[in-house]
């Protein structure tokens, strides 16, 4: 299985500042996601991390709002723009693993927005 | 339309019991595979169970078991002889068609409490 961490675990913004979310994999994987769970709410997804090129995004989400990085196999960052209280969540990144149907996820990051 | 639907919003169970969380879906893809996963306070997602659409037996790890009924779009999630840790949200996810990770959506979540 793959071990994911994320950093930080979690964080208390100011409303209109922004705040970027890392997330390492100890191994190289294909593909990585960022989910979004809001308070007493099920996981919903913000976009594919590709390698190389342009994320991509589920309809509600917009890479101006949610501009994600992924410089490589291992590592991705996810910044929330312009927080709002709206944005509290809880943020998680996810993988799948080659030849594998699990999808692991990171321990999440707990964002507040005041 | 909910893609996932799970019924029951919170279930109560006795320690030692069996119980069974519901969990319906919808697609018409003839490839889909079903997910469980186990969310407790501490926020981490804990993958429970997989069963691929065209998997003939349903799936089983450990204590856990997925009765699969491919015709009603059926999904349950069996936990045998219930501990104290088991309690925890609950969610049954669907990966539609032949990608891996994407078109993957979640349902709203069962909270399981076990009671001494």
């Amino acid at each position: 299985s793959a071990v994911i961490s994320q950093k930080p675990s979690r964080d208390i913004c100011q409303r209109g500042t922004s705040l970027t979310i890392q997330c390492q994999v100890d191994s190289q994987v294909t593909m990585m996601f960022w989910y979004r769970q809001q308070p007493g709410q099920s996981l919903t997804l913000i976009a594919t991390a590709n390698q190389g090129s342009e994320a991509t995004y589920e309809s509600g989400f917009v890479i101006d709002k949610f501009p994600i990085s992924r410089p490589n196999l291992t590592f991705s960052t996810l910044t929330v723009s312009n927080m709002s209280p709206e944005d509290s969540s809880i943020y998680l990144c996810s993988v799948w693993t080659s030849g594998r149907h699990e999808q692991f996820f990171g321990p999440g990051t707990r964002l507040t927005v005041l | 339309a909910q893609k996932i639907t799970q019924t029951q919003p919170g279930m109560f169970v006795q320690e030692k019991e069996a119980v069974t969380l519901d969990c319906t879906y919808d697609t018409s893809d003839q490839s889909y595979g079903l997910f469980w996963y186990k969310q407790p306070s501490s926020g981490e997602m804990i993958f429970l169970i997989y069963q691929g659409s065209y998997d003939e037996q349903n799936a089983t790890e450990g204590r856990y078991s997925l009765n699969f009924q491919k015709a009603r779009k059926s999904a349950n999630l069996v936990i045998s002889a219930s501990q104290l840790g088991d309690s925890a949200m609950y969610f049954c996810a669907m990966r539609e068609g032949l990608g891996y990770g994407q078109n993957f959506v979640f349902g709203p979540g069962t909270r399981l409490s076990v009671l001494p």
